[in-house]
């Protein structure tokens, strides 16, 4: 079973356009996470979320953790080429040490 | 600005090999990870260390072993390989543990094909 589960698995849009991946789960967790990794690199993190119903902006992305902590959304305003790849969220059940990592979202701008 | 570095970068081997992976960082950082990186399956856990001396398992364990000798160094050492244990492994190395919401570094990743 996925603890946390990822959509759309797959994205592919026009440079310029907004979209929105998901992150869910039925779990509840203490913090959230979001990763992008590009081909044949590792992960790097983009941020990290604490509170329910925090709203973190870096630049022209936008991330949301639910209120209820069970899930999270990241908002791209006017994708550009460089945004393209593999975004990944990462969870921290209550009472846990352990991250889990969601499925992904392979995201492609396309100039 | 090395951070985290894996050796090797790609690697085939024949079922019933065995292998290390290598990992070191130069951040000083405490704790360390190895993950694997299946298609349409996000990242595993395999084992984690979080000092010098001190390892525990994670969600995929069997199959592997791991040492941590000194803070800088965390090789995944792979008995009797298997065609399941294909897969793109990712070191990954924090200041402080995930518990406190710790920024994971990840190496480059090795991409092991098991033949």
């Amino acid at each position: 079973t996925q603890l946390l589960e990822q959509s759309p698995q797959f994205l592919s849009i026009q440079e310029g356009e907004n979209l929105t991946v998901y992150c869910n789960s039925s779990s509840v967790f203490s913090s959230l996470q979001w990763y992008r990794q590009e081909p044949g690199e590792g992960p790097v993190l983009l941020v990290t979320v604490v509170t329910g119903g925090e709203v973190k902006k870096l630049k022209r992305l936008t991330f949301q953790f639910g209120d209820a902590r069970k899930d999270s959304s990241l908002h791209i305003t006017a994708a550009q080429p460089g945004d393209t790849g593999l975004y990944l969220c990462a969870a921290l059940p209550f009472g846990n040490e352990k991250l889990t990592f969601g499925t992904g979202t392979r995201l492609t701008i396309i100039p | 600005n090395a951070g985290v570095t894996q050796t090797p970068k790609f690697r085939i081997l024949k079922i019933g090999q065995s292998m290390t992976l290598q990992c070191t960082q130069d951040m000083n950082h405490n704790y360390m990870y190895w993950y694997r990186q299946d298609p349409g399956m996000g990242l595993k856990l395999i084992y984690y260390s979080v000092g010098a001396g001190i390892t525990d398992k994670g969600e995929v364990p069997n199959g592997y072993n791991v040492s941590r000798s000194t803070t800088e160094d965390f090789p995944l050492r792979l008995e009797l390989a298997a065609p399941s244990q294909t897969s793109v492994y990712f070191c990954a190395s924090s200041r402080s543990g995930t518990g406190r919401t710790g920024e994971l570094f990840f190496g480059e990743g090795s991409r092991l094909t098991v033949l």
